[in-house]
């Protein structure tokens, strides 16, 4: 079956350290992956995708994720992070059985504290 | 440009009672999806328009939620004899087709009482 799974609720970095927020996938053939982040009241905003090609994916506010197949991870990284990065994540590979749903983690809530 | 939009914000009704949500979505996108999110979860497919027609509506979990896209743009979640149970948010996406991401708009709130 194929799933997505965050393993953390809740994340908790200081701000300017690194961070990470881990997410793993199961499905059949080659993935397409996304992370999306929530902000309070606010809809999902895209951050980035791997579809193929390079493993480290750049996306927007300086976010990043490594795409390991071995591994079937594609964890969420920034170098360093910001108060304001504080929000839900959100995982989500595409069905490959549709072509156009997506199947979703259940999000981590990511604090950054000052 | 204009983002995905979606009306109301936030609707409260009483069980038994029909309700509609509005979903306008990027202009040119012809893919369009409605998603239900409940509390600490992530969001559960519920339809996906190309276009005018419903290509997989398997997300709907009963007869009594209904969504049109008449002219290929907006679109209208329709809810009767609401229950309890579908409180939740209810966040309508688009994108330009089926291989792109989504962009989704900031959803309606629904409380049924």
């Amino acid at each position: 079956a194929q799933s997505v799974a965050q393993p953390e609720d809740q994340v908790n970095v200081a701000e300017g350290n690194p961070l990470t927020v881990k997410c793993t996938y199961s499905v059949s053939g080659n993935p397409y992956l996304f992370w999306y982040v929530q902000y309070p009241n606010r809809g999902l905003q895209f951050l980035l995708k791997y579809i193929t090609g390079d493993n480290l994916v750049k996306g927007s506010y300086g976010f990043e994720a490594e795409f390991n197949k071995s591994q079937t991870s594609f964890h969420l990284k920034k170098p360093s992070a910001l108060v304001s990065d504080s929000a839900l994540y959100f995982c989500a590979v595409r069905d490959m059985r549709s072509n156009y749903q997506l199947i979703w983690g259940a999000g981590t809530k990511l604090i950054i504290k000052p | 440009g204009a983002g995905v939009s979606q009306t109301p914000s936030n609707k409260v009704t009483e069980k038994g009672k029909y309700v509609e949500l509005r979903c306008d979505p990027i202009s040119g996108h012809t893919a369009l999806y409605w998603y239900r999110q409940s509390l600490g979860q992530g969001p559960e497919f519920l339809i996906y328009f190309q276009g005018t027609g419903a290509a997989d509506d398997s997300g709907l979990p009963n007869d009594r939620f209904f969504a049109v896209r008449p002219e290929g743009s907006v679109s209208t979640l329709k809810i009767q004899r609401t229950e309890r149970g579908d409180s939740a948010v209810y966040l309508c996406a688009s994108s330009p087709g089926v291989n792109n991401e989504q962009f989704f708009g900031p959803g309606t709130r629904l409380t049924v009482l």
